[in-house]
């Protein structure tokens, strides 16, 4: 199975700036997720991290607000743009190996906005 | 509309004890179902995954149950540990193939006492 390491594992930020979330596979992955968890919720996911070329977001979320990169198998990288106290939220990186269809997730970034 | 529901919301049980957690789903296409344990702070970790074929997966003291005629499952735990309070979400895979979606579930909170 792949581990998944995210950075930072925590955070409190200041409204109106930008966090970067790193996360780093193991292994390679077909397909790299990233989701939001907000207290005592489901996770949600944001968007599909496709290597070389545009994030695929879910509805409800947008480039501008979430851009993603992933310029490798193995990297990820997630930016809260922005930030309002309702982006405070456990931010997980996951992923998915095409031969097993087994989903992996990181530990989450738990991030506060104040 | 494809939703997965879970009960309990949540469960205290005395350690040493079993206890059943119940997860209803209504998603097509069906894929495959998931346990995940996640514990506090952390990201989701695999317990077992079911396809439509399979009736029962076992890990450990955990094994799980799936029904596809009533599209139920079940994961049961036995003698119960400390160890085992976490929150368990019941995870449903719909569509085919290596971009099928994750449809989650809210979870059951665990609490083992001593």
């Amino acid at each position: 199975s792949a581990v998944i390491s995210q950075k930072p594992s925590r955070d409190i930020c200041q409204r109106g700036t930008s966090l970067t979330i790193q996360c780093q596979v193991d292994s390679q992955v077909t397909m790299m997720f990233w989701y939001r968890q907000q207290p005592g919720q489901s996770l949600t996911l944001i968007a599909t991290a496709n290597q070389g070329s545009e994030a695929t977001y879910e509805s409800g979320f947008v480039i501008d607000k979430f851009p993603i990169s992933r310029p490798n198998l193995t990297f990820s990288t997630l930016t809260v743009s922005n930030m309002s106290p309702e982006d405070s939220s456990i931010y997980l990186c996951s992923g998915r190996d095409g031969s097993y269809n087994e989903q992996f997730f990181g530990p989450g970034t738990r991030l506060t906005v104040l | 509309k494809n939703q997965v529901e879970q009960s309990p919301q949540s469960l205290i049980i005395l350690e040493g004890k079993n206890c059943t957690l119940q997860c209803n789903y209504t998603v097509s296409p069906f894929s495959n179902l998931r346990w995940y344990k996640q514990d506090t702070g952390r990201g989701p970790v695999s317990l077992t995954i079911m396809t439509f074929s399979e009736n029962t997966k076992s890990n450990g003291r955990y094994t799980a149950t799936l029904d596809a005629d009533t599209k139920q499952s079940s994961l049961h735990i036995t003698a119960s540990q400390l160890s085992d309070s976490a929150s368990y979400i019941c995870v449903v895979s719909a569509g085919g193939g290596a971009t099928n979606k994750l449809i989650f579930g809210t979870g059951t909170l665990l609490a083992v006492q001593p």
